[in-house]
C-alpha cells in the first residue's frame, strides 16, 4: 500500500487553464504539506494543514488554493496557470511535533505550455 | 529565521571511498536536524535524525551525520560509498512547529 499517494503523476496544459492535483495518506498522519520543487530542485514549502486547519501559508499566489476536506487528504488546486507554475509538486505528511520526519509522495509533474 | 545552507552543488567520490556531504544551519532554539535522499523522478526519503544526546546519528543505508553545535554543521558521512547511492542529498531544519526547511540539494555522484 502506498503510504502518500499523489494523482495526476504526469500533467501537461496550457497557460490559462485550471488544473488540481490530489493528494491522500493513510498514515493516519494529523498534518499534510505542499511543496513545489523547481527545475534547480529547490525545494519550498507551500502549505500544511493540520486536522484539516491551515497553519502554514507561505508568500503563494492566491490563484493556488489548497484544500483539505478531512486529514488523510490534501488537494491543490491552480486557477490561471502560468509558465513559471511548472514545477514537480510533492505531497507530504507527519505527525505532529517538530521532530517528526516526512513521508513524501512521488511527486506530480506539471508543465504549463 | 531558520536556514539550512549545503555548500556543495555536487560531490564526486570512487566507489568503496569514505563521503561526506556538507551542511550547514542557522536556528534559534535546539534544532531538529534530518537528511533525506531523492533518487530521480522519485518523492524524498528519509535518512536519519537529529534531535538531541548523541552527536553522531545512524540512518538508513549505512550512513550517519555528525552534530556539531559550536560549528552549527550536520554533515553526512558513509564510510564506503557504493554506486547505487548516487542521489540527491538534502538536508533539512524543522523549527519546534511544523514548518521544514531543505537545502539546496547536493548531487552525490559515486564513481564505479
Amino acid at each position: 500500500d502506498t503510504a502518500v499517494s499523489q494523482t495526476p503523476k504526469y500533467l501537461v496544459t496550457q497557460m490559462g487553464n485550471d488544473k488540481s492535483i490530489k493528494c491522500e495518506q493513510n498514515l493516519g498522519h494529523d498534518t499534510m504539506y505542499w511543496y513545489k520543487q523547481d527545475s534547480k530542485k529547490f525545494l519550498k514549502i507551500m502549505f500544511s494543514y493540520n486536522n484539516k486547519e491551515l497553519i502554514i501559508n507561505e508568500t503563494v499566489p492566491n490563484r493556488f488554493s489548497p484544500k483539505s476536506p478531512d486529514k488523510a487528504h490534501l488537494n491543490l488546486h491552480i486557477n490561471s496557470l502560468e509558465l513559471g507554475d511548472s514545477a514537480v509538486y510533492f505531497c507530504a505528511s507527519s505527525q505532529d511535533g517538530g521532530a517528526n520526519v516526512l513521508t513524501f509522495g512521488a511527486g506530480s509533474r506539471l508543465t504549463v505550455l | 529565521a531558520q536556514s539550512v545552507a549545503q555548500p556543495e552543488d555536487q560531490v564526486n567520490v570512487a566507489e568503496g571511498n569514505p563521503l561526506t556531504v556538507k551542511c550547514t544551519y542557522s536556528v534559534s532554539g535546539n534544532p531538529y536536524l534530518f537528511w533525506y535522499v531523492q533518487y530521480p523522478n522519485r518523492g524524498l526519503q528519509f535518512l536519519l535524525k537529529y534531535i538531541t544526546g548523541d552527536n553522531l546519528v545512524k540512518g538508513s543505508y549505512g550512513f550517519e551525520a555528525e552534530f556539531n553545535k559550536s560549528q552549527t554543521s550536520f554533515h553526512l558521512k558513509k564510510p564506503s560509498a557504493l554506486v547505487s547511492d548516487s542521489a540527491l542529498y538534502f538536508c533539512a531544519v524543522r523549527d519546534q512547529g511544523f514548518k521544514t526547511i531543505f537545502g539546496a540539494g547536493t548531487r552525490l555522484f559515486v564513481k564505479a
